[in-house]
C-alpha cells in the first residue's frame, strides 16, 4: 500500500484538461513544499514533470502545472495530447525514516 | 548530456546477494545526492535509499523496507554509484533505477537511468 493516495485512472479527450490528485498527510504532502510529479510511459524510466509543488523543469510543456492545498497535491494537464497517455506518480518528502514516498500511480488515458 | 546507466541485474536465489552499479556522466558526480528507486512488476515506484554528496560526507538514508539489508555507496573516481543487496527476498524482485537526487537535502530526482532488472526466485 502506497503512502500517498492517487486515483487509479483518469481519462480525457484531446484538447481537454484533467487533474490528478495526490493525498497524503501532514507528515509528507502537507508538511513540505517538496512534491514532485513523474510521467512514465510503458517500459520507460520515469521523467520529472513537476518539482517543489509547481515548478517545471526545462523542456516540460507549460500545459503541465502543479498545485497543493493542505494534504493534497494536484497535477493538471491542459490541452491533452495523445503523447500524454502514461502513468503519473506523485512523490513527497516525509518526516519518517523513509524520506521519499510515492503515490500508487494514475493511468491517464487519452480517449 | 547527463546520463545514468545501471547494470548488474539478474536472477538470484532468495537469501542471496547482488550488487548493482550506476555509471554516470555529464555532471560533477560528487556534488550530487544519488537515489535508488525500484518498481516491482506491474506496481508503482518505491524509494530504496540514497547516498548524499561529498559536502554531506556521503552519508546514506534508507527506506525501512531495505534498511539493514541494502547498502548504497559510491566511487567518485569512477563516477559510479552502487547498491549492494543482501539477504534478498522474493519481494525485492523489481526494476531498479538510479536517479540524480539534487545537491541539497530536499533535492528532486531530475534524471533517471533506464533501469536494471532483479529477479529473486528459486
Amino acid at each position: 500500500q502506497s503512502a500517498l493516495t492517487q486515483p487509479a485512472s483518469v481519462s480525457g479527450s484531446p484538447g481537454q484538461s484533467i487533474t490528478i490528485s495526490c493525498t497524503g498527510t501532514s507528515s509528507d504532502v502537507g508538511g513540505y513544499n517538496y512534491v514532485s510529479w513523474y510521467q512514465q510511459h510503458p517500459g520507460k524510466a520515469p521523467k520529472l514533470m513537476i518539482y517543489e509543488v509547481s515548478n517545471r523543469p526545462s523542456g516540460v510543456p507549460d500545459r503541465f502545472s502543479g498545485s497543493k492545498s493542505g494534504n493534497t497535491a494536484s497535477l493538471t494537464i491542459s490541452g491533452l495530447q495523445a503523447e500524454d497517455e502514461a502513468d503519473y506518480y506523485c512523490s513527497s518528502y516525509a518526516s519518517s525514516s523513509t524520506l521519499r514516498v510515492f503515490g500508487g500511480g494514475t493511468k491517464l488515458t487519452v480517449l | 548530456e547527463v546520463q545514468l546507466v545501471e547494470s548488474g541485474g539478474g536472477l538470484v536465489q532468495p537469501g542471496g546477494s547482488l550488487r548493482l552499479s550506476c555509471a554516470v556522466s555529464g555532471f560533477t558526480f560528487s556534488e550530487y545526492y544519488m537515489d535508488w528507486v525500484r518498481q516491482a512488476p506491474g506496481k508503482g515506484l518505491e524509494w530504496v535509499g540514497r547516498n548524499r554528496n561529498k559536502a554531506n560526507s556521503y552519508s546514506t538514508d534508507y527506506a525501512a523496507s531495505v534498511k539493514g539489508r541494502f547498502t548504497i555507496s559510491r566511487d567518485d573516481s569512477q563516477n559510479s554509484l552502487y547498491l549492494q543487496m543482501n539477504s534478498l527476498k522474493t519481494e525485492d524482485t523489481a526494476v531498479y533505477y538510479c536517479a540524480r537526487g539534487g545537491n541539497y537535502y530536499y533535492g528532486r530526482m531530475d534524471v533517471w537511468g533506464q533501469g536494471t532488472t532483479v529477479t529473486v526466485s528459486s
